[in-house]
């Protein structure tokens, strides 16, 4: 099994709700990884996740608020987003946070804040 | 810092043509990791291909094969008799063995045409 998954799919909020993004692999990988991809553009990094513990955060707003319940779970929580915040989110795991190894994606999961 | 460019932003091509993707990273370090993926419209990137800073040696897989060129810095892509199905966008990346994330390129967007 070499799958991530992500829900949901497609994700519509306003300024002031709060919802969460969830990400799930079970391939005994232990780095995870949340990236923002806008519109042409590349993904971009915005948390990295190791053995259960965040050890990158790229200076990502507070409105954006990760969580690792276990090795095979990841969440990104969100709160007051802005529209810019508009985008998809990807998830993504690798064995390892080791330079050497690839990271197997998630569909992504659009969002549109509103 | 390390930098990945993709000059082609897009390239058309007429199914069963050959179609070379290019990649020139920058690096300071003497062990690193290159990788191609591959985005489809459905939004999931695909894991191509990881190749070390020590093994120059090109890679076929099918009707991909990759060019990897230390003297020039370059990992260049070839799709062979491409297909409507490669239509996608494909993305570089660098890692660094003392660096701290992939570092995508912009990406080149590929279409092509029945």
């Amino acid at each position: 099994d070499t799958e991530v998954t992500q829900t949901p799919k497609h994700l519509v909020m306003g300024m002031t709700n709060k919802k969460s993004l969830k990400c799930e692999q079970h391939m005994g990988h232990r780095a995870m990884y949340w990236y923002k991809q806008k519109a042409k553009k590349p993904p971009e990094l915005m948390f990295v996740y190791s053995y259960e513990k965040l050890s990158i955060n790229e200076s990502v707003p507070s409105r954006f608020s990760p969580e690792c319940p276990n090795s095979s779970l990841l969440n990104l929580h969100l709160h007051a987003l802005q529209p810019e915040d508009s985008a998809l989110y990807l998830c993504a795991s690798s064995p390892r946070r080791g330079a050497g190894d690839e990271q197997y994606f998630g569909p992504g999961t659009r969002l549109t804040v509103t | 810092a390390q930098k990945v460019t993709q000059a082609q932003t897009e390239i058309s091509v007429v199914e069963k043509e050959d179609v070379t993707l290019d990649c020139v990273y920058e690096t300071r370090d003497t062990t690193y990791y290159l990788f191609w993926y591959k985005q489809p419209p459905s939004g999931e990137l695909v894991f191509l291909i990881r190749r070390n800073s020590f093994d120059e040696q090109n890679e076929i897989s099918g009707r991909y094969s990759w060019n990897f060129q230390k003297s020039t810095s370059s990992f260049n892509f070839t799709i062979t008799a491409s297909q409507v199905v490669d239509s996608a966008v494909y993305f570089c990346a660098l890692s660094e063995v003392y660096g701290q994330n992939f570092v995508f390129g912009p990406g080149t967007r590929l279409s092509v045409l029945p």
